[in-house]
């Protein structure tokens, strides 16, 4: 079945970056995007970013100068990259596998909770 | 870039009641328009994608509706475990994929 599995940091000080991997399974990466979303706490929901099968990227336009998503298709591992973290980048980033022509999100992980504090 | 408006932000119902969030759309995004369940500590999860077709294992009670720039999401008959956070999404067709600001269904 399909899984995708977050490991992250937890803590990040200001100025610093993040880097989180996204463990999939079920599914092949060449095949299918995923897509990065983060929840603020008590807030909504915000797409990050999509990997697509073939490595291309998209970006949210207000991220694209701190955000790289990259992957690892032999270990099945996408990742995501954020610098210069900011006390509003604190969130659960979620990854979740996109539908491979339309993009809907249709399994997504546990999310990985970030804290950006000194 | 694209603007997703949802609307009510908050709603408040009782079991066996129908309900309709609304999802409007800054632009024509045809009919790329998902929309997600989320519960309190959860994962987001599919309930609808391309405006009107059910993801597998939702509910009959749910239904997806609307294209271009307006769209719905309606629930028939409110179950104790329909509540929680929905979410519009466009899904297609620009290089970004944002969702609406969310909408939290509470119990009456």
């Amino acid at each position: 079945q399909v899984q995708l599995k977050e490991s992250g940091p937890g803590l990040v000080a200001p100025s610093q970056s993040l880097s989180i991997t996204c463990t999939v399974s079920g599914f092949s990466l060449t095949s299918y995007g995923v897509s990065w979303v983060r929840q603020p706490p008590g807030k909504g929901l915000e797409w990050l970013g999509v990997i697509w099968g073939d490595g291309s990227t998209n970006y949210h336009s207000a991220l694209i100068s701190r955000l790289s998503i990259s992957k690892d298709n032999s270990k099945s591992q996408v990742f995501l990259k954020l610098n210069s973290l900011q006390t509003d980048d604190t969130a659960t980033y979620y990854c979740a596998k996109s539908d491979h022509y339309y993009g809907y999100l249709d399994y997504w992980g546990q999310g990985t909770t970030l804290t950006v504090s000194s | 870039d694209i603007q997703m408006t949802q609307s009510p932000a908050s709603l408040s119902a009782s079991v066996g009641e129908t309900v309709t969030i609304t999802c409007r759309a800054s632009e024509n995004i045809y009919s790329y328009l998902a929309w997600y369940q989320q519960k309190q500590g959860k994962s987001p999860q599919l309930l609808v994608y391309n405006a009107k077709t059910l993801a597998e294992g939702v509910p009959s009670r749910f239904s997806g509706s609307g294209s271009g720039t307006q769209f719905s999401l309606k629930i028939n008959s409110l179950q104790p475990e329909d509540f929680g956070s929905y979410y519009c999404q466009h899904h297609y067709g620009t290089p970004m994929y944002t969702f609406g600001g969310g909408t939290k269904l509470e119990i009456k």
